[in-house]
């Protein structure tokens, strides 16, 4: 199992620049995160998902968009891209949500807004 | 307001010694908590979970405890070692509007010297 892959790793984008962080997950679990990580910041999340279909914002999630047609994937939008999304981003999921448990992450995409 | 506090952002301590890392918070009441472990450019790695119930979890040289009457939580790690340098991130699960969310202090990085 691979577990949880994000795509691309880096990526560098002009101010007004729109793109999408691809998350991927081969465990069957309903529930997906997106996180964005500064330094000194901690992790703070910008949306999640129940399941497919179903989704909500988080603490940070101005800025940004998500879908979840399917159980797999989770993909995060950036439309017109500011410095200030300047982070680096971790996608998680589990196999509850009530509590949530144990979270698997991804290895993060590193992304720069100039 | 709602605050997690890992007790210091840096860590130094001697090969072989026990490291004691700190998580405090406030205006929380979690059902679990949660320790994850992170290496640089590295998406966290999850390590233990206790629930409110309980008052210290073991597994292999790390060890948690829970106070919930205190609003904190330790972390050993016994018999320490090099490979055991990086940064550990306490988080609460929490539920907040009707969900379930992990809320992640900003981590205390560990570094032990040889």
């Amino acid at each position: 199992n691979a577990g949880v892959t994000q795509t691309p790793k880096f990526r560098i984008l002009k101010i007004g620049q729109s793109m999408t962080l691809q998350c991927a997950q081969d465990m069957n679990h309903n529930y997906m995160y997106w996180y964005r990580q500064d330094p000194g910041m901690g992790l703070k999340l910008i949306y999640y998902s129940v399941g497919a279909g179903i989704t909500d914002k988080g603490e940070v999630p101005n800025g940004y968009n998500v879908s979840r047609s399917t159980t797999e994937d989770f993909p995060l939008r950036l439309e017109l891209a500011a410095p200030s999304q300047t982070s680096v981003y971790f996608c998680a999921s589990s196999y509850r949500g009530g509590p949530v448990g144990e979270l698997f992450f991804g290895e993060g995409s590193r992304l720069t807004v100039l | 307001s709602q605050k997690i506090e890992q007790n210091s952002e840096a860590l130094n301590i001697q090969e072989g010694k026990t490291a004691t890392l700190t998580c405090n918070y406030t205006n929380y009441s979690p059902a679990y908590l949660q320790w994850y472990r992170q290496d640089p450019g590295r998406g966290p790695v999850f390590l233990l979970l206790i629930r409110e119930n309980e008052k210290e979890k073991r597994k292999e040289r790390l060890k948690v405890t829970f106070d919930t009457t205190l609003k904190q939580s330790l972390f050993h790690i016994t018999a320490s070692q090099p490979a055991d340098s990086a940064t550990y991130l306490c988080a609460l699960d929490t539920e907040r509007a009707g969900s379930y969310q992990l809320t992640f202090g900003k981590g205390t990085k560990l570094s032990v010297i040889p």
